[in-house]
């Protein structure tokens, strides 16, 4: 299976931990989006990744959030100190596209967040 | 705010029969749109796109329209299954500028048999 894969698929933090998420993107694929997702909710956008840039964090929060797409290895989105409002989905998605015109996102089943 | 929304938060359909799941959006400059169905527990998953300088894209056994005069967008389910049962969110490019995509709140379709 070439799709995206995420993991783990469930994290139990307690409050003031550190939260890992890990995204490892289609085959191919050199774009990465983090959105998070709360119950009954539709995905919010918070960053968008290219290897070792990134593009866009304007939905990531100023502070205890970071991300990375490092040249080798899956994108990694932090959560430090994690509070029990972190409690969410965590979704990366993946395209080919280049510069050209947005397209079609592939997304991994998630990372469900639960902040004891 | 949001600039997608959807009119109906649950639709309830029989097996066999169409269904249509409506979406709005408020920024006439968002220039592409895409569909997707999340199952329980699962993530989003394609279903079908459409820019904007189309009206109607259709796939199988889906067909989405796009009304920029009225800034609405709707998918056309057709024979529908029980497979079918599932969260359908509407998302947009909003900046031409950027990759994000904007969701909206979603739509749950419930297929009786």
């Amino acid at each position: 299976n070439a799709g995206v894969m995420q993991n783990p698929r469930h994290l139990v933090r307690r409050r003031g931990q550190e939260a890992r998420l890990r995204c490892s993107p289609m085959k191919g694929h050199s774009h990465v989006y983090w959105y998070r997702q709360l119950p009954e909710e539709g995905l919010k956008f918070m960053v968008y990744l290219q290897k070792e840039n990134i593009i866009d964090e304007s939905g990531m929060p100023k502070e205890r959030f970071s991300a990375e797409f490092p040249k080798e290895g899956p994108s990694i989105l932090r959560i430090q100190q994690v509070v029990r409002g972190d409690s969410a989905a965590y979704f990366c998605a993946s395209s080919g596209y280049g510069d050209s015109k947005i397209g079609e996102q592939f997304f991994g089943p998630g990372t469900r967040l639960t902040v004891l | 705010g949001e600039s997608v929304g959807l009119h109906l938060p649950t639709l309830s359909v029989q097996e066999g029969d169409n269904s249509i799941i409506n979406c709005a959006y408020s920024n006439s400059a968002s220039d592409y749109f895409i569909w997707y169905k999340q199952e329980s527990g699962k993530g989003p998953q394609f279903i079908i796109d459409i820019r904007s300088n189309m009206d109607k894209r259709q796939g199988q056994r889906v067909t989405v329209l796009l009304n920029k005069t009225v800034k609405h967008l709707s998918l056309q389910i057709a024979a529908t299954q029980p497979g079918d049962s599932a969260v359908y969110f509407c998302a947009e490019n909003i900046d031409t500028g950027r990759r994000a995509l904007t969701f909206g709140s979603g739509t749950r379709l419930q297929v009786q048999p």
